[in-house]
């Protein structure tokens, strides 16, 4: 079975505070995404990873992959209550027929 | 209007109405997709269409009903639902296919009574 697990599923930090979020999946794939999503909101897409190593940064977020892992890390710097939000990894899986594969998602909540 | 809309935003219906769900996309995309977001279950994949032809069908039942009438809008006919079927329902679209980043539509809220 396909899974893209996260964890945690439910992140509450302080403002300032460092934290990172996991995104594991159970098949090989070549392209792994970031969404934001904001309460009653859509989806937002945030960062694209194509290749082993890739890490890609904007603000205070920044993603990494490790395809061999099969493991993406999404580090969030020095919180900000903006940042407050529920966090989707998703995983492009290389079989035929198949899709993007969705993490259940990270709700992260920041307070001063 | 820009990138991806949807209407209703909210829909309250019977199990045994029809209606139908609409998305517009103004972005030039060539693929559209119907997901489904409830409460504590990852988003689900329901149907993809790629140049209007539908491409996946991820085992939805027969009660929902895709259309693709050209490669900017998107229906979702709906009849005789159940209760379990309320939740989010999100459009997105793509430039070609899934290597593509989505693009995603505000939602209709379905509540289905």
């Amino acid at each position: 079975e396909l899974k893209v697990e996260q964890n945690p599923l439910f992140l509450s930090m302080q403002e300032g505070k460092n934290y990172t979020i996991y995104c594991n999946y159970s098949t090989t794939s070549d392209r792994l995404y970031w969404y934001r999503q904001d309460p009653g909101k859509s989806l937002e897409s945030l960062f694209v990873l194509l290749s082993n190593g890739a890490v890609k940064q904007e603000g205070r977020l920044m993603a990494s992959l490790d395809t061999k892992a099969r493991l993406s890390t999404l580090h969030i710097t020095a919180a900000v209550h903006d940042l407050s939000a529920t966090y989707f990894c998703a995983v492009v899986l290389n079989q035929a027929g198949t899709a993007l594969i969705f993490g259940k998602g990270t709700t992260l909540s920041v307070s001063s | 209007e820009t990138g991806v809309t949807q209407t209703p935003r909210h829909l309250v219906m019977g199990m045994t109405n029809k209606k139908s769900l609409k998305c517009e996309q103004h972005l030039g995309h060539n693929a559209m997709y119907w997901y489904k977001q409830s409460a504590k279950k990852p988003l689900e994949l329901m149907f993809v269409y790629s140049l209007e032809e539908r491409v996946e069908n991820n085992s939805v039942p027969s009660r929902f009903s895709p259309e693709c009438p050209n490669s900017s809008h998107l229906f979702l006919h709906l009849h005789t639902l159940q209760p379990e079927d309320s939740a989010l329902y999100l459009c997105a679209s793509s430039p070609r296919g899934y290597t593509d980043t989505q693009y995603f539509g505000p939602g209709t809220r379905l509540t289905v009574l």
